[in-house]
């Protein structure tokens, strides 16, 4: 059973630029949550989607949006990028939060430069 | 508790030592409190979903327990071993993570 998969696991992007990162669950999980790592600090939780619908939302600014589709993979979109986004980005699946296990994946690491 | 809160926040222990943490969380709206174990340059490891009051869960030397009555969970690590050195973190509901404790296991 495939794990969850996202890409790509390394990005470096300038100020001012936008970018998707991508995650791919687990077949069969429904649920996909979004987190932010930044040195020194605990995961941040972006937003959470299932079933194609934002069930829950952290306290991030709008510039980070995210969507799922059908075959219930994520992409996360952070627009206008700052320096301070610069973090590792991970995702995990299961079949629904509230009730399994979520699998994590190995994580973007945005470099904003 | 409007946030889940971790203690401590790190943790020195001898080899063999036993060992626990503490998860709180807001004790109203409750429907599952989760348990990772997140090594250095790995991904987080799902350790333990529990959902109803009085759970108590294990796998090999560590369990927990749960009181969401309350609003906290316990996890404990019997006969620490070096390779239980980790970030432990406790997940509220929809994934809402505490900071964590960090646990370094001395041989």
């Amino acid at each position: 059973k495939a794990g969850v998969t996202q890409t790509p696991r390394y990005l470096i992007k300038t100020r001012g630029q936008q970018v998707t990162l991508s995650c791919s669950p687990i077949s069969g999980h429904r649920s996909v949550s979004w987190y932010q790592q930044t040195p020194g600090q605990g995961l941040q939780f972006l937003f959470e989607y299932f079933s194609e619908t934002q069930r829950n939302k952290g306290n991030f600014p709008g510039r980070f949006s995210g969507r799922q589709f059908s075959n219930s993979r994520s992409e996360m979109n952070v627009s206008t990028l700052e320096l301070g986004d610069s973090a590792l980005y991970l995702c995990a699946s299961s079949f629904d939060t509230y009730q399994g296990l979520a699998f994590f994946g190995q994580g973007t690491r945005l470099t904003v430069v | 508790i409007l946030n889940v809160e971790q203690s401590p926040q790190s943790l020195h222990v001898q080899e063999g030592d036993s060992t626990n943490f503490t998860c709180s969380f807001p004790s109203s709206n409750f429907y599952a409190l989760h348990w990772y174990r997140w090594e250095t340059a790995k991904s987080p490891e799902a350790l333990f979903v529990m959902t109803l009051n009085g759970d108590e869960k294990k796998k090999g030397r560590i369990s927990a327990t749960l009181n969401t009555k309350e609003g906290y969970s316990y996890l404990y690590i019997k006969g620490s071993q070096p390779e239980d050195s980790a970030t432990y973190l406790c997940a509220f509901n929809d994934m809402r993570f505490g900071a964590g404790t960090r646990l370094t296991v001395k041989p």
